[in-house]
């Protein structure tokens, strides 16, 4: 398997824009995390789900920010308007549920926001 | 609730010197346990995990950690720092009945030649 896979892995935008970024998770996993890492809060749990269905989000900053996942084998995030503070590495992870299974990271996605 | 600590944000060793990264948990149930290591500009990767058995586990690059329940922690170590071993380390914690997984903050390593 190619494990996570996420794109883009960069992606510059300006203030405004909306952005969008996909997740493939691994083939069989059925729980999807969305991460977000930052120099000053570290790695934060945005949005999981498990089955395609979101579970808990409320790590979602703000109504800016909405997660899908249509079929187990996508999901996007999308932040619409995007502002300078949504700058960030976001990660993708998939796990599968009631296992010993641990959470698998994509290699995330770079965001500026300018 | 569950939760992990990690004590100490930043650790500097000397190569050569042992490694010890520290890790306590939270947990209302028997949990999983893990470790993570990330390499600059790189996602998360597995370094190790506890889900029963034997309570010393290890893992990848020399690492082993031992769980040890009366003291909520879950500590990383390796006898020997490489300077290929500096990077962010993060402990995490799942449930057995849930799939739900809670990160500490991250130990930045680095290791001094």
């Amino acid at each position: 398997d190619a494990g996570v896979i996420q794109s883009p892995r960069h992606e510059v935008t300006e203030m405004g824009q909306e952005v969008t970024l996909r997740c493939k998770p691994i083939s069989g996993h059925n729980s999807l995390f969305w991460y977000r890492q930052t120099m000053m809060r570290g790695l934060e749990l945005l949005i999981y789900f498990n089955n395609n269905v979101p579970i808990d989000d409320s790590g979602m900053p703000e109504d800016r920010f909405s997660a899908k996942m249509p079929n187990a084998s996508f999901s996007t995030l999308k932040i619409q308007p995007s502002e300078p503070r949504d700058s960030a590495v976001y990660f993708c992870a998939s796990s599968f549920a009631g296992s010993t299974t641990e959470a698998f990271f994509g290699q995330g996605t770079r965001l500026t926001v300018v | 609730a569950q939760s992990v600590t990690q004590l100490g944000s930043h650790v500097s060793v000397s190569e050569g010197a042992l490694v010890l990264l520290r890790c306590n948990y939270s947990s209302s149930v028997p949990p999983y346990l893990f470790w993570y290591v990330q390499y600059p500009n790189q996602g998360l990767q597995l370094l190790l995990k506890y889900t029963t058995g034997a309570t010393l586990v290890k893992g990848i690059n020399g690492f082993e950690a031992e769980f040890k329940k009366s003291e909520t922690s879950f500590h990383l170590t390796k006898p020997s720092a490489h300077m290929s071993d500096a990077a962010e380390y993060f402990c995490a914690v799942s449930l057995m009945t849930g799939n739900q997984f809670y990160f500490g903050t991250g130990t930045s390593l680095t290791v001094i030649p």
